[in-house]
């Protein structure tokens, strides 16, 4: 069965002070690794999809990496807009192509 | 981006009532489109999936004759919650996939049953 354990689950941060945030996955063969932003009462965001370890993307302040094991979400000077959850999927190759989401982690960035 | 519509944003009804949601893909083409439920603080929560044309694959555990779903076309999705009681009132959220990639999401429908 194909896990996905988000950590921390919760992060606060102060404005400018970067950190990364971390997707731990189970998964039989990947296919692909997603991470989304949600913000409270609303869909989730697309942001990044990555295929293979060694493969990094980026938009703004954000980073993504991907390793055979985990991905990493860095943010880099985040500002107070930041705040969101964020949430990490992995979907499998071969079989069903649902993805299996993780329960996500909750930023908060302080002025 | 591509671009994902879920109407109506919020929905009160009464106890017993029908009410239908639909979802919307703007300018994709959806093969496969997702219905998610999330409660407070916790993740999403898949209850099915389904394919244009196709009847739609639900969760263990989702009542297939209360949450009705319907894909009609490439980029019409609809979930109709039957007889809704106090219980079903949650945050509902439709995703749209192209193919075997990324999914889209639409804003979500806040459903409150009293």
């Amino acid at each position: 069965e194909d896990q996905v354990t988000q950590s921390p689950e919760a992060l606060r941060l102060q404005e400018g002070e970067s950190s990364s945030l971390n997707c731990s996955y189970t998964v039989s063969g990947l296919r692909g690794l997603f991470w989304y932003r949600q913000d409270p009462g609303k869909g989730p965001e697309f942001l990044f999809t990555l295929y293979s370890a060694g493969e990094e993307k980026e938009k703004e302040r954000l980073k993504a990496t991907l390793t055979k094991k985990e991905s990493f979400l860095h943010i880099t000077a985040p500002k107070p807009e930041d705040s969101a959850t964020y949430l990490c999927a992995v979907q499998a190759s071969g079989g069903s192509y649902i993805p299996t989401f993780g329960r996500g982690t909750s930023l908060i960035v302080h002025p | 981006g591509a671009v994902v519509s879920q109407h109506p944003s919020r929905v009160i009804c009464k106890s017993g009532t029908s009410v239908k949601i639909e979802c919307r893909s703007l300018d994709f083409q959806a093969t496969t489109m997702f219905w998610y439920r999330q409660f407070p603080k916790q993740s999403l929560m898949l209850m099915a999936t389904s394919n244009e044309g196709s009847k739609a694959t639900y969760e263990q555990g989702v009542e297939k004759d209360k949450f009705l779903i319907n894909h009609a076309s490439l980029t019409l999705s609809t979930l109709t919650v039957t007889s809704a009681h106090p219980e079903d009132s949650s945050f509902y959220i439709c995703s749209a996939s192209g193919g075997l990639d990324e999914q889209y999401f639409g804003p979500g429908t806040r459903l409150t049953v009293t």
